[in-house]
């Protein structure tokens, strides 16, 4: 079983949709949350980072985690066709290792 | 900008051969990582450096080996190519434990 798994997708959303993300794990060392968001044939950029358990929010996007379930998710409101990319749920343990989830695939049609 | 460099964008070789893909992490950061991604995979962690020393090591083949130089820039050997070893290489860099990764936009290796 892997330490991170993803909702694998891909997912289609029209334009102006809410989009639910989402990650389970299963190592209690993680503490810290991140997502990354990937466009095509470019690296990993940072979206959202927190650190506890609740929610987070930074303009058009929320994250959410849930250390008793193991739980985190990504919300994206009023989806934009420039939100079209691979979202990458990392959690993070004290020693700085990140473990990646594989990626759901996003598509916003507009 | 992310801050992290890496250098060749493309390559392209021929199976058995050797080739060193290189990373400058930001300025003041001391960790750097190295990860593949083959076609629609997920990143695969290979190996990590701490201000010059292996710090943690994932799933890296033998004939690939990695070291970080006094000046923080790392290189990344892959040596015997296969066609399989194809695929997009990052580098990332990180300021403490705690912080997120940095991602250099990556070399895309092709071995014919």
């Amino acid at each position: 079983q892997k330490e991170v798994e993803q909702d694998p997708g891909p997912l289609s959303v029209p334009e102006g949709a809410i989009v639910s993300l989402n990650c389970t794990y299963s190592n209690s060392a993680f503490q810290y949350f991140m997502w990354y968001r990937q466009y095509s044939r470019k690296g990993p950029e940072l979206l959202m980072y927190t650190y506890s358990s609740g929610n987070k929010e930074d303009g058009r996007f929320t994250a959410q985690v849930d250390k008793s379930s193991k739980y985190i998710s990504l919300f994206i409101r009023d989806s934009q066709p420039s939100d079209s990319a691979t979202y990458l749920c990392a959690p993070n343990t004290n020693a700085g290792k990140s473990t990646f989830g594989d990626g759901t695939t996003l598509t916003v049609k507009p | 900008d992310s801050g992290v460099t890496q250098t060749p964008k493309h390559l392209i070789t021929a199976t058995g051969q050797r080739v060193t893909l290189r990373c400058s992490p930001r300025s003041g950061d001391l960790s750097v990582y190295w990860y593949q991604q083959s076609l629609d995979q997920g990143l695969q962690f290979l190996i990590q450096y701490y201000n010059g020393e292996e710090r943690a090591k994932g799933n890296i083949l033998e004939r690939f080996s990695a070291q970080q130089f006094p000046d923080l820039h790392s290189e990344l050997n892959l040596s015997s190519l296969e066609l399989g070893d194809s695929a997009l290489y990052f580098c990332a860099s990180q300021s403490a434990g705690d912080s997120p990764l940095h991602f250099g936009n990556g070399t895309r290796l092709t071995v014919t």
